[in-house]
This record gives C-alpha cells, sequence and structure tokens, in this order.
C-alpha cells in the first residue's frame, strides 16, 4: 500500500532564517505530487504541483520554491522566511494513470514564523 | 480558472440527523468532486469522490449528489455520530493524464452535539 511522509510535523523558525520542509512518498511510481498551504481556518491553496524529477509548476507567486529531486521525494524551500509564510504545509500525491485522479494527503506540518 | 463555493461554513446538528453541505463550482469543464474529511491537525482525508457521468453516489451513511446543469454537488451525511465532526472541504478538477489540480472549497466545521 502506498504511504505519505512529511516532516518536521511541527517547526517553529524567526523571520528571515531557511525553510526545509520534506515529503516522500513509498509503494508507488512517478506520482504526481503537490504543496498546498492551509492558513489558520481556511481552505487549501495549492503551491506547486509535479509531475515528474525536476519538474515543478508554480501556481502562486511567492517567497517558497519547490523541487523533486527523486521520483517520490518533493521539497519545500525558502531563503528567507516572512511572517506571512506561517500555516499548515500538506503535501499530496496522485497517480496520473488511474481514471479517478484522487489526491492523497500527507499529515502536515505545521510551521510558525516568528 | 476554477472558483468554488462551499456553505455553511459552521454546521451543528444533533446526533442522529443528518447534515447537508453544499458547494457550486465555476468551471464546466470540471468533471471530478472529491470530499474531503479534516480532524484537527492532520491532513485531509478522502472520503468520497463522484464523476461528471454520474448524478449519485452512496457509500454507508455518506452520499454525494451532482447536478452538471446547476453546477453544484453536495454531502449527504446521515445518522451523524460524534466522530463526525470534523472539517470538511469539498473540490473540483478536470481529470487530465497530467497534473490534476484540484481547486477546494473554504470548508464547513461540522459539529455533531449529543
Amino acid at each position: 500500500s502506498q504511504t505519505i511522509h512529511q516532516w518536521p510535523a511541527t517547526l517553529v523558525q524567526p523571520v528571515g532564517s531557511p525553510l526545509s520542509l520534506e515529503c516522500t512518498v513509498e509503494g508507488t511510481s512517478n506520482p504526481n505530487l503537490y504543496w498546498y498551504r492551509q492558513a489558520a481556518g481556511r481552505g487549501l491553496q495549492l503551491l506547486f504541483y509535479s509531475v515528474g524529477i525536476g519538474q515543478i509548476s508554480s501556481e502562486v507567486p511567492q517567497n517558497l520554491s519547490a523541487s523533486r529531486p527523486q521520483d517520490r521525494q518533493f521539497i519545500l524551500s525558502s531563503k528567507k522566511l516572512l511572517l506571512s509564510d506561517s500555516g499548515f504545509y500538506l503535501c499530496a500525491w496522485s497517480v496520473p494513470r488511474r481514471s479517478g485522479n484522487e489526491q492523497f494527503f500527507g499529515p502536515g506540518t505545521r510551521l510558525t514564523v516568528l | 480558472g476554477e472558483n468554488v463555493e462551499q456553505h455553511p461554513s459552521t454546521l451543528s446538528v444533533q446526533e442522529g440527523d443528518s447534515a447537508v453541505i453544499k458547494c457550486t463550482y465555476s468551471d464546466s469543464a470540471s468533471n471530478y468532486f472529491p470530499w474531503y474529511k479534516q480532524e484537527l491537525g492532520k491532513g485531509p482525508q478522502l472520503i468520497i469522490d463522484i464523476r461528471s457521468n454520474v448524478g449519485e453516489k452512496k457509500d454507508q451513511r455518506i452520499a454525494v449528489t451532482l447536478n452538471k446543469t446547476a453546477k453544484h454537488f453536495s454531502l449527504h451525511i446521515t445518522e451523524t455520530q460524534p466522530e463526525d465532526s470534523a472539517v470538511y472541504f469539498c473540490a473540483a478538477s478536470e481529470l487530465t493524464g497530467g497534473g490534476n489540480k484540484l481547486t477546494f472549497g473554504t470548508g464547513t466545521q461540522l459539529k455533531v452535539e449529543l
């Protein structure tokens, strides 16, 4: 069966510090991968998605970047965090060949920028 | 792009009653409509989905209906239980072989009271 991991689970960082969040998927090959951000009490905003290694599409101009160095690894980064980067970051995967194209989410990373 | 509106934002029901959450979408090309349940501090969990070639789908106490003409779909939960308390999100997407992008509603906080 497929599983998705995210770490760290929680993170408190000062403004201006760098960021690296990691997501890995097990049990599937060549998944589509996604990064979402969820502000407190709000819906999910798609930040990046990737259909393959090195292929990244950005949905929202921002202070963040994403990379996919391996097939099942997706990394969210920032060189200098802003207060507005605080939120709940969710990674998700889907299998493009399946008819349903269901997306499955990881447990999330709670980021607080102080 | 797609725009999804979700109502109500909060919903309180008595245990055993039914709960209905409604969503509308704007893009007539959307043909896949999942529903997610998110418990506090966790990632969203896919609970049911429907494709545009179907008008209704049921899974035990959960059902989803779709009206393509009116561009709205609804989640129905019958015989609600305290463990149904969570935030529910609807989403809409166009099925493609590439990067499948979901547009989410803003969520409904469901509280099932004893």
